[in-house]
């Protein structure tokens, strides 16, 4: 089974930054996903780390340490447009993806 | 490329009638096929995954007689809610997987299920 565990709701204003963080519990990691879901959608893939270390991606960046069983994704440049749900995803076993109850993030001008 | 596909976007039935819902990987065959369901302010739920030509496989506390899973073909599958409830009313959404060495998965729209 998985604990996964992000913040409810994160509020920041249009041009900061962000940071959500993600912590999790299992057995047979085998990656982590962040994913961004606007309400009424599906979510949408922003990024996949299974090695420790940061991996940068235009304005969103993810980080993981798996030693701690940690993650964050890191939003710069905020835009009205980033106001979405954020997903914290880990994969258990071959292909079993478990989800975060997700971040609300509210971007405002 | 990888676009999945859902219909109907949104679906409204009474109580007691069944609901089909259609996931169509457009341009990739999908080896696994993965339903989800998520209630408002709550995050994705898996209910099954399922492999062309095989039975699915349920999780823990989803009726595999009411959510009926059907992977004919490396591009459909098929979830139909039997016998609907108001309590069944939810956000369902699929998922695909292409290559089976690859942990990605391509989610579709999504479908707006409301049973009154």
């Amino acid at each position: 089974g998985q604990n996964i565990d992000q913040p409810t709701e994160m509020t920041a204003t249009e041009g900061a930054i962000v940071q959500i963080n993600c912590t999790y519990q299992t057995s047979g990691f085998n990656g982590l996903f962040w994913y961004q879901q606007h309400a009424g959608e599906a979510p949408t893939f922003l990024s996949y780390n299974v090695l420790d270390g940061l991996e940068e991606k235009g304005r969103f960046s993810s980080f993981l340490s798996r030693s701690k069983g940690y993650s964050y994704l890191l939003l710069k440049e905020l835009q009205m447009k980033d106001s979405a749900s954020y997903l914290c995803a880990v994969i258990e076993g071959d292909y079993k993806l478990s989800f975060g109850a997700g971040t609300t993030v509210t971007v405002r001008a | 490329g990888a676009v999945v596909s859902q219909h109907p976007s949104w679906v409204i039935c009474k109580s007691g009638t069944s609901v089909k819902i259609e996931c169509r990987s457009l341009d990739f065959q999908a080896t696994t096929m993965f339903w989800y369901r998520q209630f408002p302010k709550q995050s994705l739920m898996l209910m099954a995954t399922s492999n062309e030509g095989s039975k699915a496989t349920y999780e823990q506390g989803v009726e595999k007689d009411k959510f009926l899973i059907n992977h004919a073909s490396l591009t459909l599958s098929t979830l139909t809610v039997t016998s609907a409830h108001p309590e069944d009313s939810s956000f369902y959404i699929c998922s695909a997987r292409g290559e089976a060495s690859s942990y990605e998965q391509y989610f579709g729209p999504g479908t707006r299920l409301t049973v009154t």
